[in-house]
């Protein structure tokens, strides 16, 4: 079954804590990207990768870190210097990346909601 | 810059009835154009999308959207609205070449029985 997965669905975070996002997929996509969702804001790019061992930083990188070590896996981890990190975050594949002739569709996979305590 | 309005944040209309979602974009040359739907606490899902060529666009679940250059607009229609359409709306810009893509803040259609 290919597809975008994101785990956990709910996380829940002391004030203090890093936590790490999971988002993994099988499409064989090169580019791979963060979003994080609060309401009435719509999406804003928080760190985005093209190709393995490379990534970018989106508009709110502050407080985040991602790695791309394999092709496959995007984690996204929210630091304790993120003042605000409660909110709806998805992660996201385009099937081209860095060269491509012309910018592919994105797809979405189902969202990991992040609560601190 | 890019810049993507959707300006209106609700939307309710009665079931059986057609439905216009707004979406007017700012960028320098023609960007590629895209609605997707989402329901609550889930991921979004594509609706459509224009890359080039004929300027109204099919796409699933009964919908369309036209583009129109001149007034740098891309909105969504549908002839006859279903309770299960009820969800949030977003409209979103692809850069040619750079892979890097803008979103709307988001419609929320409610449907009334």
């Amino acid at each position: 079954d290919g597809g975008i997965t994101q785990s956990p669905k709910y996380l829940f975070r002391k004030e203090g804590q890093n936590v790490t996002l999971s988002c993994e997929q099988n499409l064989n996509h090169d580019a791979m990207y963060w979003y994080r969702q609060d309401p009435g804001q719509g999406l804003r790019l928080i760190y985005y990768s093209q190709i393995v061992n490379d990534f970018q930083k989106g508009d709110i990188a502050e407080g985040y870190s991602v790695s791309r070590e394999k092709k496959e896996s995007f984690p996204l981890t929210v630091t304790s210097a993120q003042k605000n990190p409660t909110a709806f975050y998805l992660c996201a594949t385009t099937a081209t990346g860095r060269g491509a002739a012309h910018t592919d569709t994105q797809y979405f996979g189902p969202g990991t909601r992040l609560t601190v305590l | 810059a890019q810049s993507v309005t959707q300006p209106d944040i609700h939307i309710t209309v009665s079931e059986g009835a057609s439905l216009e979602l707004r979406c007017n974009y700012s960028y320098g040359a023609t960007p590629y154009l895209f609605w997707y739907v989402q329901s609550p606490g889930q991921g979004l899902q594509l609706l459509l999308k224009y890359f080039s060529g004929d300027t109204l666009v099919q796409g699933i679940k009964g919908f369309e959207a036209e583009f129109k250059r001149s007034q740098s607009s891309f909105n969504l229609r549908k002839p006859s609205v279903h309770w299960s359409d009820a969800a949030e709306y977003f409209c979103a810009v692809g850069a040619p070449n750079f892979n890097k893509f803008y979103f709307g803040s988001g419609t929320k259609l409610n449907v009334k029985p």
